[in-house]
Parts: C-alpha cells; structure tokens; sequence
C-alpha cells in the first residue's frame, strides 16, 4: 500500500491559514489522497478527498500537486476548535487501510 | 442520524474473561472494520468486513474475532482478553471500497482495560 510522511506537529495561530502537507511519492494514478481529523480521543472525522484536481468543501481545501506524489490540506481560518490530529491516507481501493500517526495541529490564541 | 454506534464505551475487565463489543451502523453500508489505537501507534487496523458473511485481518489480528452476520452489525470479540489488548477500539463503516467512496464514518470508540 502507498505509505505517506507528515510532520508530527505543527503550530499555528487563530484565524490564520493551516497548512498541513503531506507526502506521498509513491501513490499510483488511481489512488485518491484522504484526510480525516482526530480531535482528542473522539473516532476521526472526514475532511476531503482528492483524486487529481484541487478540492474545496465547506471544512477545508485539498492541494495536489502535480505529480501527484505530495498534498496539502488547508484550513483556511483555523480556529482553537481545529486542534487535533491530522491524518492523510492514500486510498488504494485494498481491503485495509493505513492511518499513520498523522500531524498533531496545535491552534495558538 | 447517520451514525456508527459501540458499546460499551467504557469496559474494564479481567484477563481470559470472553468480551464483546458491538458496533452498529444505520447507513446502510458495506465496508465496516474496527481499528485500534495506541499512544505513539496511531490508528491501527484489526479486521474488516467487505460485506455479510465476507470478514478478514487487516494489521493486528490476534487476538480478536469478528463477524458479520447482518450488514448493520459488526461485533468485535475477545476470547481471552490479556492486558496488551487493553487500547481505544474504533469500529468505521464506509458505502463501499471503491477508492472515490470510501468516506469512513467512525464510532465514538470503546476504551477498554484488561487488568
């Protein structure tokens, strides 16, 4: 399965912009990048998906570039309520999935 | 509401004492699998269900069983709970396992202890 590398931690102040990136370099062209959040020890919670193109839905945006091999997901005005913890998943259509320990986004006051 | 259901969300129990912890969803879907998490671990996969009456291992395995024997319900078993079984257990469902539908809704998870 394609495997994906994200920082463990990021920081970033109320009301900017959240920038969570992701790599995934060995993702094969039918594979659609996910994101779900983890906020505290509450089930994860979807975000957005994307196969090829840049996605936007009322919770964030989904940059993929164009090689397909790395994304980033934007929060566009992060608010205290952001924090938690980020996960991006490459979906292989395969029976399991893979989580990672994600990116842990703190959202300073 | 849609929604994924567990029970118990709490459970403390006593090693080799046979356990079950039920999930259950309203949406109608065919994928439901149950992951579990570990500090430092993340969310690790246990087994996962393609539909009724089709179930396999996913990541971690041992130890547990499933079954699925309705679409809406897919419990997870302990035979023999030991205390590296003790984590916060997560059951999801999807509609399906094409990659462009493969939106998981997650329970609201089982935090158990075996002592």
């Amino acid at each position: 399965d394609a495997k994906t590398t994200q920082p463990p931690s990021m920081d970033c102040a109320e009301g900017r912009a959240a920038n969570l990136p992701c790599n995934h370099s060995t993702i094969s062209g039918n594979e659609y990048v996910y994101w779900y959040r983890q906020i505290h020890s509450q089930g994860p919670q979807y975000i957005i998906h994307g196969l090829k193109n840049n996605e936007t839905n009322e919770m964030a945006s989904l940059i993929i570039t164009e090689d397909r091999k790395s994304s980033t997901l934007i929060l566009p005005h992060a608010t205290l309520r952001d924090t938690a913890v980020y996960y991006c998943i490459v979906e292989t259509g395969a029976n399991n999935l893979f989580f990672g320990t994600g990116t842990r986004l703190t959202v300073i006051p | 509401e849609a929604q994924v259901t567990q029970n118990p969300r709490y459970l403390i129990t006593v090693t080799g004492k046979k356990l079950t912890v039920t999930c259950s969803q309203n949406m109608n879907h065919e994928y439901m699998s149950w992951y579990r998490q570990d500090p430092g671990l993340g969310l690790r996969q246990i087994y996962y269900s393609m539909n009724v009456e089709v179930t396999d291992k996913g990541d971690v395995p041992e130890g547990y069983k499933v079954s699925r024997k309705e679409k809406r319900n897919f419990p997870l078993i302990l035979e023999s709970p030991s205390p590296n079984q003790t984590s916060l257990y997560f059951c999801a469902s999807s509609l399906a396992r094409h990659p462009s539908l493969n939106e998981q809704f997650f329970g609201p998870g089982t935090r158990l202890t075996v002592l």
